[in-house]
């Protein structure tokens, strides 16, 4: 029973254009959400996160964006650079540990 | 540095053949998990500390073991591998009880059991 779901396993963009990354959650008990980046062969890496009283969080070129209604919420990465080409991963918090999604591999292309 | 220390990165052994994989962190922190990734599946949390000599179950506890006699280790330990644990196995750690959510994770232990 997948409660963090991202549904698209991979997304590519062009440099210097937005990449928004999806991610849907099913219990509405989860109150903190996070993405992370991973490189390969590295451990994931936090990148930010949203409290589940807000509806947006802004941080540089990263905006993580919170639908409560519809339990959803969106990364937006702009504008995107090749440094950004990396697997992400959606979290939430629930007792005791974070619940992730199965990620979303992230292609910035020059 | 601050940082999650995993050993061994890469490891390959047959079934049955006890193992560890081991777990230090150097920020002080009390809680403590691992994680393993598997493909399709995301990562899902095997076990978890709050404190010393304080362990609990996560979603995918069997085969595994942990314990926690030192703050800054938290040892796997595999008493009887099977093939159905190969995986990528991460260590993190967080302050007091995931207060922000934000976990730090080690670089990884990937292991095959054949």
């Amino acid at each position: 029973d997948q409660q963090v779901k991202q549904n698209s396993p991979s997304l590519s963009v062009q440099e210097g254009r937005i990449s928004i990354l999806n991610c849907d959650y099913t219990n509405s008990m989860f109150d903190y959400f996070l993405w992370y980046k991973k490189y390969p062969a590295e451990g994931p890496t936090f990148l930010i996160s949203i409290s589940s009283i807000k509806d947006k969080n802004e941080d540089g070129r990263f905006t993580v964006f919170l639908n409560k209604s519809a339990k959803h919420l969106s990364l937006h990465i702009v504008p995107s650079q090749p440094g950004d080409s990396a697997v992400y991963f959606c979290a939430a918090r629930g007792f005791q540990k974070l619940v992730f999604g199965t990620g979303t591999r992230l292609l910035v292309s020059p | 540095e601050a940082q999650v220390t995993q050993n061994p990165r890469y490891l390959i052994t047959v079934t049955g053949k006890k193992l560890t994989v081991t777990c230090s962190q150097n920020m002080n922190h009390e809680y403590m998990s691992w994680y393993r990734q598997d493909p399709g599946l995301g990562l899902r949390q095997i076990y978890y500390s709050m404190n010393v000599e304080v362990t609990d179950k996560g979603d995918v506890p069997e085969g595994y073991k942990v314990s926690r006699k030192e703050k800054r280790n938290f040892p796997l330990i595999l008493e009887s591998p099977s093939p159905n644990q190969t995986s990528l196995y991460f260590c993190a750690s967080s302050r007091t009880g995931l207060y922000t959510g934000e976990l730090f994770f080690g670089e990884g232990s990937r292991l095959t059991v054949l």
